[in-house]
């Protein structure tokens, strides 16, 4: 399978600050997507972005797939924003995403 | 419907009684998966189906574990026997077509006692 590494693990903010969230992953992959789990379990998709720039609001992704990353963006945190952000890859041909182990952020008011 | 709807969100079993988790997924989504979610850790693969043929049962940890998708619409996860190491998050996620953007449910809490 492909190996799905996120950093930080854990990230505590100020409200009002901004972050950078990293993906990098072992293979080419054609699916990437960002997710944020909110308390409550849910999967909350983010993005979807197996390449280039998006943005939706305060957030914004960038997957660079030739060398293997992508970056999510949080400006101006909220509190709300707390949670686990997960980042998960698809292979061609393979139907299944894997998912690396999490960024959990706090964002303190 | 509106987004995938799983049920029921928490189950408490007995350890060695069966179970059944319901998936239904978005209307008219091919392709429909299954993870399983332990405590601090993301989701791993279970299952996959594109319309009623499960093409990828890889990751079904026993033959304890079965899926099934018989009309390519509602699916049902049965966990046989359930053993304590079966507690976890069970997700169930569809999408249009494979490799494209997938949307999950709320998940259903599995604690064996």
């Amino acid at each position: 399978g492909i190996q799905v590494e996120q950093s930080p693990p854990d990230l505590i903010l100020q409200e009002g600050a901004n972050s950078t969230l990293r993906c990098n992953f072992s293979d080419s992959v054609n699916n990437l997507q960002w997710f944020h789990q909110n308390p409550w379990g849910q999967l909350i998709n983010l993005f979807y972005i197996p390449s280039g720039t998006k943005q939706n609001g305060r957030l914004s992704a960038t997957t660079v797939a030739t060398e293997r990353y992508s970056l999510l963006y949080i400006s101006s945190s909220q509190t709300t924003d707390s949670g686990v952000y997960f980042c998960a890859v698809e292979r061609r041909g393979f139907n299944k995403f894997y998912f690396g182990s999490g960024t959990k952020l706090n964002v303190k008011p | 419907g509106a987004g995938v709807s799983q049920s029921p969100r928490y189950k408490v079993a007995k350890r060695g009684q069966d179970v059944a988790l319901r998936c239904d997924p978005i209307s008219g989504h091919v392709s429909l998966f299954w993870y399983q979610q332990a405590l601090g850790q993301g989701p791993e693969f279970l299952t996959y189906f594109q319309n009623e043929a499960q093409l990828d049962k890889s990751g079904l940890p026993s033959d304890r574990f079965f899926a099934e998708r018989p009309e390519g619409s509602v699916s049902t996860l049965k966990i046989q026997r359930t053993q304590q190491e079966d507690s976890a998050v069970y997700l169930c996620a569809s999408s249009f077509d494979r490799n494209t953007e997938a949307f999950f449910g709320q998940g259903t809490r599995l604690t064996v006692v």
